[in-house]
């Protein structure tokens, strides 16, 4: 089944406590995303990574950082981790310009 | 830098009766791609339905329908003989073609809230 995997589902942590939000895709994608979803504000993408080694920042990538060793892994890591990174975060992968992106489960993260 | 507006943040529908979800964006280029994405309680991201901006003509999917009016530059969902499992947020998103050399992200409204009354 093709499938975005993302974990874990819930997390609750402590602030300044490095944590790292794994994401998975079994599609061969190339395009691969993190998006972060507030209320009131929709989703808004941290980074992106349109190959292996190929990485870029999105809207608000304050205090995240990614890597993308392998295709199919897009991880995303908080070094330091804020109260202000609470958040339900998003991963997503797609083929091809335009494509339909498919996403994860989302894992909900409370700092506190 | 492309935006994406959805001015509704709540709406209701009867069962069985129909109702359309409003967006409207804004972008300099001519050629994109539009989406509905539904997020149900269990949070997870669902496609409802996809335009592509060269295509005049507007994409059905069963009940799912889109009013696409490019010089508008607006795109809103029909949602036909609601059911109790529509009920759900809605976003309404903009993704810019990947030749264009652009970040071929998605931009997302802020969403709509629907209720299905019984």
């Amino acid at each position: 089944e093709a499938q975005v995997t993302q974990n874990p589902r819930y997390l609750i942590t402590v602030t300044g406590k490095k944590l790292t939000v794994t994401c998975s895709q079994n599609m061969n994608h190339e395009y691969m995303s993190w998006y972060r979803q507030d209320p009131g504000l929709g989703l808004r993408q941290i980074y992106y990574s349109m190959n292996v080694e190929v990485t870029d920042k999105g809207d608000v990538p304050e205090g995240y950082k990614v890597s993308r060793k392998e295709k199919r892994n897009f991880p995303l890591i908080l070094e330091s981790p804020s109260p202000n990174q609470t958040s339900l975060y998003f991963c997503a992968s797609s083929l091809y310009e335009g494509g339909e992106a498919f996403f994860g489960q989302g894992t909900r993260l409370t700092v506190v | 830098a492309q935006t994406v507006t959805q001015s509704q943040p709540e709406m209701s529908v009867q069962e069985a009766e129909t109702v359309t979800l409003s967006c409207t964006y804004d972008t300099s280029e001519s050629d994109y791609y539009l989406f509905w994405y539904k997020q149900p309680p269990s949070r997870q991201m669902i496609l409802v339905i996809r335009q592509e901006a060269y295509k005049q003509q507007n994409a059905t999917e069963n009940r799912f329908s889109v009013n696409f009016q490019k010089a508008a530059k607006s795109f809103s969902l029909k949602i036909s003989d609601s059911q109790l499992g529509d009920a759900a947020m809605y976003f309404c998103a903009y993704r810019a073609p990947w030749g264009t050399g652009a970040n071929s992200k998605l931009t997302f409204g802020k969403g709509i809230t629907l209720s299905v009354r019984p």
